[in-house]
């Protein structure tokens, strides 16, 4: 089966613009996560989706971040504006079943100049 | 709030030996799961192991196994005859279980390993 997929695989802009995420699920899974792993640190939960529901988005700096997941497959995580402080790996990961084992993509690297 | 912590930020081991990666955390539920995730430089997080806590016997998968004291909170991750391709960052990771526990996993900060040739 194929991977979660993650695009871009690096961004690099400068602060005060915008940036967008964009994760593709594996197939069939009804639950999506961002996460947020800064360097030298295990990955952080931003947001869960349940199909198209943000179910936990306590995590989520809302000022400044958004996240949709559209018709439950697709998401897109965005920041505006993007401050220093942002440049990390943001994670997208996927799972299904009652297990819930957790299937990442490779990640966004992005680094706010 | 559950955490986890990873005593050892790096460690190395020569090529075909064995090594153990520390991992405690720290929870007052009685129902949830353990897991080691491996992170290569692709970045992505790969699934090595995964225990119950329910369950008493240790998890294994080839060569890697785990020792899982649940009194002790301990849950440690040994690695047998080691290659080149186990070199990563190794992260141990929470998860409540049980009906309406959350689905949040709760990462170590991680052990950078390196295999020796």
């Amino acid at each position: 089966e194929a991977g979660v997929v993650q695009s871009p695989r690096y961004k690099i802009i400068e602060k005060k613009q915008p940036v967008a995420f964009w994760c593709n699920p594996i197939s069939g899974h009804n639950t999506l996560y961002w996460y947020l792993q800064n360097l030298g640190q295990g990955p952080e939960l931003l947001i869960r989706y349940e199909n198209e529901e943000a179910v936990d988005d306590s995590q989520l700096p809302k000022d400044r971040f958004s996240a949709e997941r559209l018709k439950g497959v697709d998401s897109t995580l965005k920041i505006q504006p993007a401050e220093l402080g942002d440049s990390a790996v943001y994670l997208c990961a996927s799972s299904l079943g009652p297990d819930r084992t957790l299937h990442f993509g490779n990640g966004t690297r992005l680094t706010v100049t | 709030a559950q955490t986890v912590t990873q005593s050892q930020p790096e460690m190395s081991v020569q090529e075909a030996e064995t090594v153990t990666l520390s991992c405690t955390y720290d929870t007052s539920e009685s129902d949830y799961y353990l897991f080691w995730y491996k992170q290569p430089p692709s970045r992505q997080m790969i699934l090595v192991i995964r225990q119950e806590a329910y369950k008493q016997q240790n998890a294994t998968e080839n060569r890697f196994s785990v020792n899982f004291q649940k009194a002790a909170k301990s849950f440690s991750l040994k690695i047998s005859d080691s290659q080149l391709g186990d070199a990563a960052m190794y992260f141990c990771a929470y998860r409540s279980g049980g009906e309406g526990g959350s689905e949040k996993l709760v990462f170590g900060k991680g052990t950078k390993l390196t295999v020796n040739p």
